[in-house]
């Protein structure tokens, strides 16, 4: 079983529509939580990060956290055709180590 | 302007040929990283590095080697490259103290 799990998509989204992505992890140590935005043939951008249980906000996007069901997710709002990438989820591990455990990542679009 | 940088950006060799892909960033950051992203496998560890003279596996070292001697620079070696190395490659960098990984913007490499 992988550490992390992140449906791969392909998700379509009419322009303004509400999107949720997912995943699950199974590692406890597990202590930062972040979601990275990568378009085509790009390097991936750091969106949103948290150590929390609990929701957090920027703008048209929300992380949300929950540790005791091991599952964190990301909303966006008002979702536009900008914004269709692949969306990674990102975990790390601070006990003695310091990696990164990258999910598989959603491939989103949004239809104008 | 803050970045990340990486050489070559595409490079097609033959195994069992050594070749190195130099990383270098100029925001001063102590942490320094290697993945390698493949379809649907996502962006794996390669290596990391906390700061100069220090490194660690992530979850994928078999096969690489890295070095630290300057802050700015964290090349990947491949002593021997196979096939299964094949991948696009991204090195990131972060401050300590911060979540927050700057990509470079990769590197398509094909072993045959």
């Amino acid at each position: 079983q992988k550490e992390v799990e992140q449906d791969p998509g392909p998700l379509s989204v009419p322009e303004g529509a509400i999107v949720s992505l997912n995943c699950t992890y199974s590692n406890s140590a597990f202590q930062y939580f972040m979601w990275y935005r990568q378009y085509s043939r790009k390097g991936p951008e750091l969106l949103m990060y948290t150590y929390s249980s609990g929701n957090k906000e920027d703008g048209r996007f929300t992380a949300q956290v929950d540790k005791s069901s091991k599952y964190i997710s990301l909303f966006i709002r008002d979702s536009q055709p900008s914004d269709s990438a692949t969306y990674l989820c990102a975990m790390i591990t601070t006990s003695g180590t310091y990696k990164y455990i990258f999910g598989t990542g959603t491939r989103l679009k949004v239809l104008a | 302007e803050a970045q990340v940088t990486q050489n070559p950006r595409y490079l097609i060799t033959v195994t069992g040929k050594k070749l190195t892909v130099t990383c270098s960033q100029n925001m001063n950051h102590e942490y320094m990283s290697w993945y390698r992203q493949d379809p649907g496998l996502g962006l794996r560890q390669i290596y990391y590095s906390m700061n100069v003279e220090v490194t660690d596996k992530g979850d994928v070292p078999e096969g690489y080697k890295v070095s630290r001697k300057e802050k700015r620079n964290f090349p990947l070696i491949l002593e021997s490259p196979s096939p299964n190395q094949t991948s696009l490659y991204f090195c990131a960098s972060r401050s300590t103290g911060t979540e927050e990984q700057y990509f470079g913007p990769g590197t398509r490499l094909t072993v045959t």
